[in-house]
């Protein structure tokens, strides 16, 4: 069955730092990849996805995530962090079943500091 | 922008309650799904649902609960006596083509048991 690894449950960077959330998946067969954001008491906001073709795929707020299949992995980055970014950030991706429905990682707290 | 709504956003009941929570897909879309947060974990799939019938459901959605779409626009997710451990935040979802695996999700509904 598919999973997804998301490692570091906290991540912590300064004001205008590299953000590196990562992100791993099981499956031989690359899934579609996606990465949502959820900011406090808020739902769950498509940020990019990979489904075919490019795999460096730029969403929205600055962040782009490269599939990786050699790897499995389709970590998420942001060049230069900001304030707003403070938010839980969650991986998914489909499991090929007969929904295609989302499996999510355990999601990766990313807190600012001035 | 078109949105999938959900209500009521906050819910307190006693243990052993019914609850039902509303959604309201966006118009288009056919697929519907469920997916539940215990606060502090992961988001996990509870159910999928396809021409007024379930498409797919996980361990957890178990004879408590039940789906429904009552009419042209909602679709339902009832627990008919609610415990301890249902308490979590429960976000409905939906989608037009399932092949992309892109789920538009609602702000959820959080629900509290005492």
């Amino acid at each position: 069955a598919q999973s997804v690894t998301q490692l570091g449950s906290h991540v912590s960077v300064s004001e205008g730092a590299l953000v590196l959330l990562r992100c791993n998946y099981s499956s031989s067969v690359p899934p579609y990849l996606f990465w949502y954001v959820q900011y406090p008491n808020q739902g769950l906001q498509l940020l990019l996805k990979y489904t075919t073709g490019a795999t460096l795929v730029k969403g929205i707020n600055g962040f782009e995530a490269e599939f990786k299949k050699s790897e499995t992995s389709f970590h998420l980055t942001k060049p230069s962090a900001h304030m707003s970014d403070a938010a839980e950030y969650f991986c998914a991706v489909t499991d090929g079943g007969a929904t295609n429905k989302l499996i999510f990682g355990t999601g990766t707290l990313l807190a600012v500091q001035p | 922008e078109p949105e999938v709504t959900q209500t009521p956003s906050h819910q307190v009941t006693q243990m052993g309650q019914e609850v039902i929570l509303r959604c309201v897909p966006i118009s288009n879309h056919l697929y519907f799904y469920w997916y539940r947060q215990i606060l502090g974990q992961k988001v996990e799939f509870l159910v999928s649902f396809y021409n007024n019938e379930i498409s797919e459901k996980s361990e957890i959605f178990d004879d408590q609960f039940s789906v429904e779409r009552p009419d042209g626009s909602n679709f339902t997710l009832k627990i008919r006596s609610t415990k301890l451990e249902d308490s979590a935040m429960y976000f409905c979802a939906s989608t037009e083509f399932p092949s992309t695996g892109e789920l538009f999700f609602g702000e959820g509904s959080r629900l509290t048991v005492l």
